[in-house]
C-alpha cells in the first residue's frame, strides 16, 4: 500500500538552508507534490515534480527526487520566518482521471529569527 | 479569487446533533474531496466525488455521508456526531483533466464534538 513519511519537526535560523525529507513506499507514484500549511489556513501546493524528474528548481525552493531510494527533499534557501509552517510531502498515483493521493503527516518548520 | 470556500469556519456540537458542512469551489473543478486532519495522522481522505451527481468512499468514510447535487458545491453530513468526529475538515478540489492535478483547499472547519 502507499505510505509517505516524513520527520515530524525541523528547526532553522533564519537565512540559513532547510531540508525536509520525505520518503514514500509506491514505486507507481506519478507526481509528488509539497503543500504548506500555515496556522488557520488550509494547504497551500508549493511545488511538484514528476516522477521521471530529478530535480526542480523554483525560485528560493528546490525539490531533489531519488527514485531509487523513494526519497524526496524540499530545500528552501535563505529560510525566512514567513517560512514558519508544516510542510506535507504527497504522492499522487495515475494519470488523467483520479488520482489517489497520500499526504505525509507533516513536517513543523520553526524559523528562529 | 475565492477559490475553495469552506462553511462554517468553527462549530460546536453535542454528541448526536447533525449538521452539514459545505464546500463551494468557483473554479469549475470536477473533482471535489473531504478530508479530516487529526494530530499525528496528517490529512486522511473521508469522501470524495469525480463529478456533479457522483460519489465515493476514501479512507474513513464510516459516520459520514456527502452529496453532489451540482458540480460547485460538496456537502458533508454528519447524521449522529460522536466526540470521534471532533477534527479539522479540508475540502479540496481539482481539475479532471490535464497531466498535474494538484488539490487545491480550503482554509478548514473545526469541529469540536462534546
Amino acid at each position: 500500500g502507499e505510505d509517505v513519511e516524513q520527520s515530524l519537526f525541523l528547526s532553522v535560523r533564519e537565512g540559513d538552508s532547510s531540508v525536509i525529507n520525505c520518503t514514500y513506499t509506491d514505486s507507481s507514484s506519478t507526481y509528488l507534490y509539497w503543500y504548506k500549511q500555515e496556522p488557520g489556513a488550509g494547504l497551500q501546493l508549493l511545488t511538484y515534480i514528476f516522477s521521471n524528474m530529478d530535480m526542480k528548481q523554483d525560485q528560493r525552493l528546490t525539490v531533489l527526487l531519488n527514485k531509487k531510494d523513494k526519497h524526496l527533499s524540499l530545500r528552501i534557501a535563505d529560510t525566512q520566518t514567513g517560512d514558519s509552517a508544516i510542510y506535507f510531502c504527497a504522492e499522487s498515483i495515475g494519470t488523467g482521471g483520479y488520482q489517489k493521493v497520500t499526504f505525509g503527516i507533516g513536517t513543523k518548520l520553526q524559523v528562529i529569527p | 479569487n475565492a477559490g475553495v470556500t469552506q462553511t462554517p469556519k468553527f462549530r460546536v456540537l453535542k454528541t448526536g446533533q447533525s449538521m452539514t458542512l459545505l464546500c463551494a469551489q468557483d473554479m469549475n473543478h470536477e473533482y471535489m474531496y473531504w478530508y479530516r486532519q487529526d494530530p499525528g495522522m496528517g490529512l486522511r481522505l473521508i469522501h470524495y466525488s469525480v463529478g456533479e451527481g457522483t460519489t465515493a468512499k476514501g479512507e474513513v468514510p464510516d459516520g459520514y455521508n456527502v452529496s453532489r447535487l451540482k458540480k460547485q458545491n460538496f456537502l458533508l453530513g454528519l447524521e449522529s456526531a460522536a466526540p470521534s468526529q471532533t477534527s479539522v475538515y479540508f475540502c479540496a478540489s481539482s481539475y479532471s483533466r490535464g497531466i498535474v492535478q494538484p488539490q487545491h483547499f480550503g482554509d478548514g472547519t473545526r469541529l469540536s464534538i462534546l
